[in-house]
């Protein structure tokens, strides 16, 4: 059985460093193809990806936020953690973790979309 | 504004049939990129719903499906029932932004 759960800071004030942990079970992030991925979701208002990270350490982050995430895992803990420093009122979101499977398209490109998710966590920045 | 663009709502009557359209452009979809639909009732975590355009994780009931033409993907529910009244995403990969992107969603009313 997989499953993914999200820990952290319900309450964090601005310019201050939003650190998250994703826990989970069930799959190993040493396996070859698997990721771990952060999406976020704003009160009322669409997903958003935020970064992944694969089982080879291969990272990726959206260009917007870039500068400000930092995405580690440790395998030996079955963790993923997500740091976003300077945090901002518009960070107010529901973040959730989520795995990628290992799939690719008939072409032999990798496919990414996420196949079991975490409940979520309600991050609220304010002073 | 998501660059892939859905109806903010649908709605339909229990037992009949709905579509969900995601529209793209030669940079997303048009340009190959597979389509994944999510499904995400209130207070909860999105759950996935299809895959690659067409494909249905193990226990997804065949009321739902998916396709892909040109620029745009559709997803499909047919024998409407109660709990399907859920929002529903899009998602796939942009080239322009070289980011894995949402859709607006859109939320399915069932009358």
């Amino acid at each position: 059985q997989i499953t993914l759960k999200e820990s952290g800071p319900a309450l964090v004030k601005p310019t201050q460093t939003l650190t998250l942990t994703c826990s989970f079970s069930g799959f190993s992030l040493s396996t070859s193809g698997l990721a771990v991925g952060w999406i976020r979701q704003p009160p009322g208002k669409a997903l958003e990806w935020l970064a992944l990270i694969y089982w080879d350490d291969d990272q990726r982050h959206t260009p917007s936020l870039k500068s400000r995430l930092t995405i580690i895992k440790d395998t030996s803990t079955n963790q993923v953690v997500l740091s976003l420093t300077d945090v901002d009122p518009a960070d107010t979101a529901t973040y959730y973790c989520a795995r990628r499977p290992d799939y690719y398209d008939s072409r032999g490109n990798p496919v990414v979309f996420f196949d079991y998710w975490g409940q979520g966590i309600l991050v609220t920045v304010s002073s | 504004q998501s660059v892939l663009t859905q109806p903010p709502s649908v709605s339909g009557a229990a037992g009949q049939r709905v579509t969900i359209s995601c529209t793209g452009s030669s940079f997303n979809i048009g340009e190959g990129y597979d389509v994944h639909w999510y499904q995400q009732v209130p207070g909860t975590a999105p759950k996935l719903l299809i895959y690659s355009n067409i494909n249905r994780p193990s226990g997804v009931p065949d009321r739902f499906s998916g396709s892909k033409s040109g620029t745009s993907a559709s997803l499909a529910i047919t024998g409407l029932q109660a709990e399907d009244e859920a929002d529903y995403y899009c998602q796939s990969y942009d080239s322009t932004v070289t980011d894995w992107v949402f859709g607006g969603g859109t939320k399915l009313t069932v009358l």
